[in-house]
């Protein structure tokens, strides 16, 4: 099974400042053929629906602010804010959908 | 507009059983593999299992905390799909969503609370 391992746990970062989250991954995400990586990025807020930021590893969903950057590939990730918003509270996930049974990071609590 | 709709949460003793069910509306369910995940209180998400479409068998994938305990199945008449869990646990105990899969989970229902305590 694939263990996906987020750092660090927790993080308090300053308005307008920039904060970085790592996710490694036990495995391979990235699918040679199609040349693309199955990670996803989330970000849930208490008592709300967690909400997908990025696939891809680096494709924003729609409506999503670009201070939210996805990069990486292969097994080590990144998700990057810039300029933190006091809404970007939350705690974030990576999560592998390469293969079953898909996987979670332990999540990233973003204090700002 | 799609919608997901997930009921059947309650309050059960360790060793007892539940069936949730996940109602869909707004997309094209037969073509679609389902998706159950959880929120344990005070951890993170944690992926339970899906069941994939008519075209591939109605397969089964779990986590292996659920692995057979839990069963996944749907009815493609009522667009519903369920989650049949037996001999729950502490452990199980967690706000559980259901997802159509897509490149990660975009859509989510408002979860079901399972309680698992005597």
């Amino acid at each position: 099974d694939i263990v996906m391992t987020q750092s660090p746990d927790s993080l308090a970062v300053s308005l307008g400042e920039r904060a970085t989250i790592s996710c490694k991954s036990s495995r391979n995400l990235l699918y040679r053929t199609t040349n693309n990586n199955y990670l996803a990025w989330y970000q849930h807020k208490s008592g709300q629906r967690p909400k997908l930021l990025l696939y891809w590893a680096s494709v924003r969903q729609s409506g999503v602010p670009d201070r939210f950057r996805g990069s990486g590939s292969v097994t080590n990730f990144t998700l990057t804010i810039t300029d933190l918003q006091a809404e970007d509270a939350a705690v974030y996930y990576c999560q592998q959908y390469y293969t079953t049974p898909y996987s979670f990071g332990q999540g990233t609590r973003l204090e700002v | 507009e799609l919608q997901l709709v997930e009921s059947g949460g309650a309050l059960v003793q360790p060793g007892g059983s539940l069936k949730l069910s996940c109602e869909t509306s707004g997309f094209t369910f037969t073509a679609s593999a389902i998706h159950w995940i959880r929120k344990p209180p005070g951890k993170g998400l944690e992926w339970v299992g899906r069941i994939r479409t008519k075209t591939y068998t109605y397969a089964t994938a779990y986590a292996a905390s659920v692995k057979g305990r839990f069963n996944i199945s749907r009815d493609d008449s009522k667009n519903t799909t369920y989650l049949a869990m037996d001999r729950l646990e502490a452990e199980d105990t967690a706000l559980y969503y259901c997802s159509p899969e897509s490149f990660g989970f975009l859509y989510w229902g408002p979860g079901t609370l399972v309680t698992v305590s005597s």
